[in-house]
């Protein structure tokens, strides 16, 4: 089975502008987590996605939004982009369906965003 | 509110000691745990998991992990440390609410000497 792609692996934007990120789980799961890492801040939950709905929402800005397709493939959006935005940023796909409790993430190779 | 600790900021082995990674929880009920390894400018790789059941776990490359309930602890084990091990460690931990809500440590840095 194929692992978690993100694309683009790296990106170059300058403050003021947008990026889109994307994701493409693995095949039959249905959740889609991103994260954000830092050296500062560590790894920080952004959101989740099951099902073409987000579930679950960390602390993160306004900017950042993100989506799932009907095929599970997610796309994380920032908008405004300030320097402090720089990061590692992440997706974990899952099943998605443990009853009562947390599947297992299996993470993504990262997309490493530098906001100049 | 879910909480990892990871005490252990960086740690520094010897090829073929062995090696105990530390982790507290914080969780009021039963927490699903994770251990997952990053090599430099990579994406996490998952080493081990605990759900419920034997509370020593076995995962891939050698390593294994014992859950101490009383101890609110998770830490990670393996006998004979290789060279290709040094790289980041991460414990997690998941809410049991059915979603996909995992909060994660601040990561110990482990270091091969040869």
């Amino acid at each position: 089975k194929a692992g978690v792609t993100q694309t683009p692996r790296y990106l170059i934007k300058t403050r003021g502008q947008q990026v889109t990120l994307s994701c493409s789980p693995i095949s039959g799961h249905r959740s889609v987590s991103w994260y954000q890492q830092t050296p500062g801040q560590g790894l920080q939950f952004l959101f989740e996605y099951f099902s073409e709905t987000q579930r679950n929402k960390g602390n993160f800005p306004g900017r950042f939004s993100g989506r799932q397709f009907s095929n599970s493939r997610s796309e994380m959006n920032v908008s405004t982009l300030e320097l402090g935005d720089s990061a590692l940023y992440l997706c974990a796909s899952s099943l998605g369906v443990q009853r009562g409790g947390t599947d297992t993430q299996y993470f993504g190779p990262g997309t490493r965003l530098t906001v100049l | 509110a879910q909480s990892v600790t990871q005490p252990d900021i960086h740690i520094t082995v010897s090829e073929g000691a062995s090696l105990e990674l530390r982790c507290n929880y914080s969780y009021g009920a039963t927490p699903y745990l994770f251990w997952y390894v990053q090599s430099p400018g990579q994406g996490l790789q998952l080493l081990l998991k605990y759900f419920s059941g034997d509370t020593l776990v076995q995962g891939i490359k050698g390593f294994e992990a014992e859950f101490k309930r009383s101890q609110s602890s998770f830490n990670l084990r393996k006998p004979s440390v290789h060279w290709s091990d040094a790289a980041e460690y991460f414990c997690a931990v998941g809410a049991s609410g059915g979603y996909q809500k995992v909060t994660f440590g601040t990561g110990t840095k482990l270091q091969v000497i040869p």
